[in-house]
């Protein structure tokens, strides 16, 4: 079936530094892929959808320069944390499409900003 | 946009007793409707979904109901296990474009089944 692989799974990082995250599409090619933020015990929030070789759509009230999101290939897309706040620690996942109707989600990044 | 909404929040079940949980969404485009299984620290696994030309679909001890004049959809699971304790997402999207559209989900509910 369809994988999509997700690194780092943890990442801790000190206020002010950057942190980058990515999201492969394994065995299939992901012409858009969506970055979800998680608060513990809370819904997935959509934070911006990917879209290979253009531009991300950022939902509204998430900073774009902020999250940073560059999807340069059918198979990956990437998600920079910029300037890191212990407000931007969350579990981070992504999804790709994978046909009609088909998503699939990545494993999840728990980052700790310190 | 689309609006899901989710309830109960919270549900906690005897082994073996059903736990049903209920989602309304508000954009009567949507036509696909999937649910998720979330553990903890865990990525959201897909446990059954349906399309809005179909009104109920069953898989083993898992069935979801959608009713399109009303605009909502039901899981249920039957013969509840503890390792059916978990969160449970659902979810909306429209129909799927060219460049691939958004899913919207519900609140969450958090299932405990009580051995």
């Amino acid at each position: 079936g369809a994988v999509v692989s997700q690194h780092p799974s943890r990442v801790i990082c000190k206020s002010g530094t950057s942190v980058k995250i990515e999201c492969r599409s394994l065995d299939f090619q992901a012409t858009t892929m969506f970055w979800y933020r998680q608060f513990p015990k809370k819904s997935l929030m959509l934070m911006a959808t990917s879209n290979e070789g253009s531009k991300a759509t950022y939902e509204q009230g998430v900073e774009k320069d902020k999250f940073l999101i560059n999807h340069a290939s059918l198979t990956l897309s990437t998600l920079t944390v910029t300037s890191a706040h212990p407000e931007d620690s969350s579990f981070y996942i992504c999804s790709a499409t994978t046909g009609v109707y088909g998503y699939t989600f990545g494993s999840g990044t728990r980052l700790t900003v310190v | 946009g689309e609006n899901v909404e989710q309830h109960p929040s919270t549900l906690s079940v005897q082994e073996g007793d059903s736990a049903v949980i209920k989602c309304t969404y508000s954009d009567s485009a949507s036509n696909y409707f999937p649910w998720y299984k979330q553990e903890l620290g865990k990525r959201p696994q897909l446990i059954i979904d349906i399309r809005s030309n179909v009104g109920e679909k069953k898989d083993q001890r898992i069935a979801v109901t959608l009713n399109k004049t009303a605009k909502h959809f039901s899981l249920h699971i039957t013969e509840t296990q503890p390792e059916d304790s978990a969160v449970y997402f659902c979810a909306a999207t429209p129909p799927l474009k060219a460049a691939g559209n958004k899913l919207t989900f519900g609140g969450g509910t958090r299932v405990l089944v009580k051995p």
